[in-house]
């Protein structure tokens, strides 16, 4: 499969905590992107990560890609509540467009 | 710029009945995405255009499918006639070549009863 596989399915927890989430896929790629889905609403794009990167920031983001072992990581530091969200990694296979979504990680930050 | 655009926001149908999806894309995006996601699949890709034309129709489930994109500004996802297996979110995301990002609309929730 093409998909990207996050894990956890679901992490929960407290304010001011660091949350990582990880993703595997199969395929080679071009880059990898993490996207951030609220609630009822459309997804969001957080960071692009090119394969020839190893790891990227923004904000209170750091994003890794090991390209040898196929996996990503999306870690979020000092939590905060309103990062309750899902969040996925999407990959194009080389070569193309066609985005392609993991399963998600649900991340519950508690007050 | 008012983002991706789609129409309804929310579709409550009777299995049999033709619905019909809409989206607009950020104007100068050349790419657009059909994705369904539900509980059970995750988020799915259906198809996606470039500059107007299909280049990959095989995440469409079947043939009650079908989607189109007359121009650059507006694309339509039809399902006739629609099952109760339909029901999901479809999110439209646009994106232009070269940026690798894509945009999402607030999505379409499509309940066939």
């Amino acid at each position: 499969s093409q998909q990207g596989e996050e894990d956890p399915q679901a992490l929960s927890i407290q304010e001011g905590e660091n949350a990582t989430m990880n993703c595997s896929y199969k395929t080679s790629i071009n880059n990898l992107q993490w996207y951030r889905q609220n609630s009822g609403r459309g997804l969001v794009h957080l960071i692009l990560i090119r394969s020839n990167e190893r790891e990227k920031h923004s904000g209170r983001l750091r994003v890794t890609l090991d390209t040898s072992k196929k996996s990503s990581s999306l870690l979020i530091t000092a939590s905060r509540a309103a990062d309750t969200a899902s969040y996925f990694c999407a990959l194009p296979p080389s070569g193309t467009y066609k985005y392609i979504f993991g399963t998600g990680t649900r991340l519950k930050v508690l007050a | 710029d008012a983002g991706v655009i789609q129409s309804p926001r929310h579709e409550v149908t009777e299995m049999g009945q033709e619905v019909t999806l809409r989206c607009k894309p950020i104007s100068g995006h050349n790419s657009l995405f059909w994705y369904r996601q539900t509980m059970m699949r995750g988020l799915e890709l259906l198809i996606y255009f470039n500059n107007n034309v299909p280049i990959d129709d095989s995440g469409m489930p079947e043939d009650r499918f079908s989607a189109k994109m007359p121009n650059a500004s507006f694309s339509t996802l039809k399902i006739q006639p629609s099952e109760p297996r339909d029901s999901a979110v479809y999110f439209c995301a646009s994106s232009f070549a070269g940026t690798e990002k894509l945009f999402f609309g607030s999505g379409t929730q499509l309940s066939v009863l």
